[in-house]
């Protein structure tokens, strides 16, 4: 399978402790994207990698909130201090840069439950 | 700020019948809309994308509609059949799939 993975699927944790979710993005694409999606609602855009360098990132994503792309690869989110409002589907999404219109191509998310 | 909305939370249409998503946005700067489609468990998946100069495009079974006149935009499914049920999500960038900023959705039930 060639698509976008994510990794954990699914994650169950303590309030107060810290996770972290990997996404690995389409070989060729060189963007990459993580949004946070809550049941009922459409995905909310957190932040943004074109290569290795991280262009924006949302006002959702509080200082507890970090995501790397060491090498233009794949990518990190780290939760420090999870709360209960941090319960949620965290999605991974990459693009190509070059020639792209509207598609992102999604995994299949990591779902946070924080207890 | 800038929002995408539905008309509807909830849309039920008998197997065979067409189907009609409809989408208010407010960002007059889009530059591409695009809709997707969520299946339970699953991630998004692209269907289709219509770019701000167009008004009308088509896919296999398939057409976005978008009237910038009234910021609105519809999806129609041609045929509906049970494995279009999902929940489908309407969505709009500025070009380059850069900050793709969606709405809350639709879930289209096909009866049989």
């Amino acid at each position: 399978d060639t698509g976008v993975s994510q990794d954990p699927r699914h994650k169950i944790t303590k309030r107060g402790q810290n996770v972290t979710f990997r996404c690995d993005p389409i070989s060729e694409h060189n963007r990459l994207y993580w949004y946070r999606q809550t049941l009922g609602q459409g995905p909310e855009f957190l932040t943004y990698f074109q290569n290795e360098a991280q262009l924006e990132k949302s006002r959702l994503l509080s200082d507890r909130f970090s995501a790397e792309r060491p090498k233009g690869s794949f990518s990190t989110l780290e939760i420090q201090r999870t709360e209960q409002g941090d319960s949620a589907m965290y999605l991974c999404a990459s693009s190509l840069a070059r020639g792209n219109t509207g598609e992102l191509f999604f995994g299949e998310g990591s779902r946070l439950t924080v207890l | 700020g800038e929002s995408v909305g539905l008309h509807l939370p909830t849309l039920s249409v008998q197997e065979g019948d067409n189907s009609i998503i409809n989408c208010a946005y407010s960002n007059s700067a889009s530059d591409y809309f695009i809709w997707y489609k969520q299946e339970s468990g699953k991630g998004p998946q692209f269907i289709i994308d219509i770019r701000s100069n167009m008004d009308k495009r088509q896919g296999q079974r398939v057409t976005v509609l978008l009237n910038k006149t009234v910021k609105h935009l519809s999806l129609q499914i041609a045929a509906t059949q049970p494995g279009d049920s999902a929940v489908y999500f309407c969505a709009e960038n500025m070009g380059g799939g850069f900050k793709t900023i969606f709405g809350a959705g639709t879930r289209l039930f096909v009866k049989a």
